[in-house]
C-alpha cells in the first residue's frame, strides 16, 4: 500500500510562478525524499530531509518536513518550462533493511 | 560511470512466454530494487536486495522472480507472463537502505 500520497495530482502554473506540492503519510519514517521524473525517463532524486529536520533548501527548491502531521511540502520557486515533471515522495522507515515507500505523485505543468 | 543500466528499453511478449529484464549498476551500492509504475499507481516495489545472495518481496511480488548472485546484477524474471504485467519497470540502486535512490531508463513491457 502507498506510504505516501501527494496533493495535488495535477497542478499547472506559468513560468516564473511557486509551485507546492504536498505529501503525507502514515507511519513513522526515518527521512522522506522528493523525486522528479520527466515523462518517459527514470527517477532523479531532488532532496531528503530526515526526521530530525524541519527545512531544507537546495537551489529553488525548499522542503519542509512536520513529523507531529506526518506531511511535508515541496516548494519550486520561480517557476522554468523545464521543472515540468512528475513529482513523487518517497518515506523510508526505521527498519534496519528499510525499503522506499513512493506517493503516486504530482504532475506540475509549467506554460512559459 | 553509466550509474544503473536496464535492458531492453521496450518489449512486447505474448500472454504465457517468459523473459528476463536485466539491471546492472557499476557503484556498487549494496542495495537493489525492482518497482513497476502503472497509471494513478505510482511505483510499487516488487522485490528488492540487500546484498549479494539476499532477496526479499515487496508489495507485489507474484508473478516476478529475482537473483542477485554479484552485487553489480539483479535481473528480475517473469516466469508466465499476463496482460496484467504490462507496465513500465524500474531498477533501482541504493548505497544503502532508505537513502537516495538511483534510477535506470526503465523498461516499458507489453504483454499481448
Amino acid at each position: 500500500s502507498q506510504q505516501g500520497e501527494e496533493d495535488p495530482q495535477a497542478l499547472s502554473i506559468q513560468e516564473g510562478e511557486n509551485a507546492t506540492m504536498n505529501c503525507s503519510y502514515k507511519t513513522s519514517i526515518n527521512n522522506l525524499q522528493w523525486y522528479r521524473q520527466n515523462s518517459g525517463r527514470g527517477l532523479v532524486h531532488l532532496i531528503l530531509i530526515r526526521s530530525n529536520e524541519r527545512e531544507k533548501h537546495s537551489g529553488r527548491l525548499r522542503v519542509t518536513l512536520d513529523t507531529s502531521k506526518k506531511s511535508s511540502s515541496l516548494l519550486i520557486t520561480a517557476s522554468r518550462a523545464a521543472d515540468t515533471a512528475s513529482y513523487f515522495c518517497a518515506t523510508a522507515g526505521n527498519s534496519g533493511y528499510s525499503t522506499l515507500t513512493f506517493g503516486k505523485g504530482t504532475m506540475l505543468l509549467v506554460s512559459p | 560511470n553509466a550509474g544503473v543500466t536496464q535492458t531492453p528499453k521496450f518489449q512486447v511478449l505474448k500472454t504465457g512466454q517468459s523473459m528476463t529484464l536485466q539491471c546492472a549498476q557499476d557503484m556498487n551500492h549494496e542495495y537493489m530494487s525492482w518497482y513497476r509504475q502503472d497509471p494513478g499507481m505510482g511505483l510499487r516495489l516488487i522485490h528488492y536486495s540487500v546484498g549479494a545472495g539476499i532477496t526479499d518481496q515487496g508489495e507485489v511480488p507474484n508473478g516476478y522472480n529475482v537473483s542477485r548472485s554479484t552485487t553489480e546484477d539483479f535481473p528480475l524474471r517473469l516466469l508466465s507472463a499476463a496482460p496484467s504485467q504490462t507496465s513500465v519497470y524500474f531498477c533501482a540502486s541504493e548505497r544503502q537502505g532508505g537513502t537516495e535512490a538511483f534510477f535506470g531508463q526503465g523498461t516499458r513491457l507489453t504483454v499481448v
